[in-house]
This record gives C-alpha cells, sequence and structure tokens, in this order.
C-alpha cells in the first residue's frame, strides 16, 4: 500500500497543452509539497499546502495551479505547457509544518514536453 | 536565505571501502533539521538519516553515519563497508519550517 502515490508515472505531452499531475496521501500527513528536479537534478520546491492551505508558493509561472480538495490530495495543474516545464515532479507529505522527521516521498512524474 | 552545498558532483569507492560525502549549509532559522536522501536510479527519493541540529551527538544509521559540525555549518555523511547498491545520488538537505532547501546533489559510483 503506497505511502504516497502520484500519477501518473510518465506523461509526454506537447507544447501548449494543458495536463495535470495527482497525488495522494494515506499517512495521515497534514502538509504536502510539490518539488520539481531539473535535468541537472537540482531538487526545488514549489508549493507547500498545510490542512489544504497554500503555505509556500515558490515563484512558480502562475501557468502552475495547485489544488487541494482534502489534506489527502494535492493536484498540480499546468497550463500553456512549455519546454521549460520538462522536469520529474515530485509530490511529497510531512506532518506539521515542521520538517523535522523528514518528507515522504512519492515515486515522482517525469515530465516531457515536445 | 538558505543555501546548501555539496562540493562534490561525483565520487567513487571501492566495494567494501569507505566514503565521505561532503556537504554545508547555511540557515537562518534556529530550529532546523539535516537530512540526506539517497535517490537510486528508480528515482525515488529515500531518506538516508536525520539530525537534529541541537543535538551534539552524531546521527548514526547502520553503516551510514554524520559528522555534523554545527559550528562550521557542515554535515558530512560517510558509508563505511560500501555496497553495490549504495550506488546512487546522494542529497544533503536542510530543513525548518515547511520547507528543504537542497544540494546539488553528489554522485556515488561503487566500483566492484
Amino acid at each position: 500500500d503506497t505511502a504516497v502515490s502520484q500519477t501518473p508515472k510518465y506523461l509526454v505531452t506537447q507544447m501548449g497543452n494543458d495536463k495535470s499531475i495527482k497525488c495522494e496521501q494515506n499517512l495521515g500527513h497534514d502538509t504536502m509539497y510539490w518539488y520539481k528536479q531539473d535535468s541537472k537534478k537540482f531538487l526545488k520546491i514549489m508549493f507547500s499546502y498545510n490542512n489544504k492551505e497554500l503555505i509556500i508558493n515558490e515563484t512558480v509561472p502562475n501557468r502552475f495551479s495547485p489544488k487541494s480538495p482534502d489534506k489527502a490530495h494535492l493536484n498540480l495543474h499546468i497550463n500553456s505547457l512549455e519546454l521549460g516545464d520538462s522536469a520529474v515532479y515530485f509530490c511529497a507529505s510531512s506532518q506539521g509544518n515542521r520538517v523535522n522527521y523528514g518528507y515522504t516521498f512519492g515515486s515522482g512524474t517525469r515530465l516531457t514536453v515536445v | 536565505a538558505q543555501t546548501v552545498t555539496q562540493s562534490q558532483p561525483e565520487m567513487s569507492v571501492q566495494e567494501a571501502e569507505t566514503v565521505t560525502l561532503s556537504c554545508t549549509y547555511d540557515t537562518s532559522e534556529s530550529d532546523y533539521y539535516l537530512f540526506w536522501y539517497k535517490q537510486p536510479p528508480s528515482r525515488q527519493m529515500i531518506l538516508v538519516i536525520r539530525q537534529e541540529a541541537y543535538k551534539q551527538q552524531n546521527a548514526t544509521e547502520n553503516r551510514f553515519s554524520v559528522n555534523f559540525q554545527k559550528a562550521a555549518k557542515s554535515f558530512s555523511l560517510k558509508i563505511s563497508d560500501s555496497q553495490l547498491g549504495d550506488a546512487a545520488m546522494y542529497f544533503c538537505a536542510s530543513g525548518g519550517t515547511y520547507k528543504y532547501i537542497f544540494g546539488t546533489g553528489t554522485r556515488l559510483k561503487v566500483l566492484a
């Protein structure tokens, strides 16, 4: 039973399209995150939600819109996809606003924009 | 601003030998935590070890241990008795409230 599950695992799409990535966690955590890992493996936070409320938005283009219908789910919708959006997107969760016990990561979604 | 620096893009180690991966950090938070994550080719992010900054004792998890030097803002990872399965990207991270800052990673190769 996967703790943090992301779907899809792979996504290939054309420039200009709109796509969504879904994330669900069954750990009872109340904080969820989206991270982007670029082609050089650099991991950067995009968004953080605590109990469905947006806590962190790290200067991400407004083509990216996260949505958290409940504290177990955090989805990422991307409009008008660009070549530079190609990356691996990781969802993660933690308990509370303190990251002391570490994140639990999903397995990532590799997005390729052609 | 918070930063995490890993100055070794790539390291190699012979199987059964010991290797140390370096990490330095800077943070404005007074209460923070430090982590090492492993990312094998499967791309899954796996927590290797964590260190509470207020604890002086270095964390240890089986073959993995850290050398935490708070004044120097240094947090290195030592892997003893290296195994082929240790080959992966290793990321150092600093975390406080709501988010981690990750280093750029060190690719570890284990030679048979």
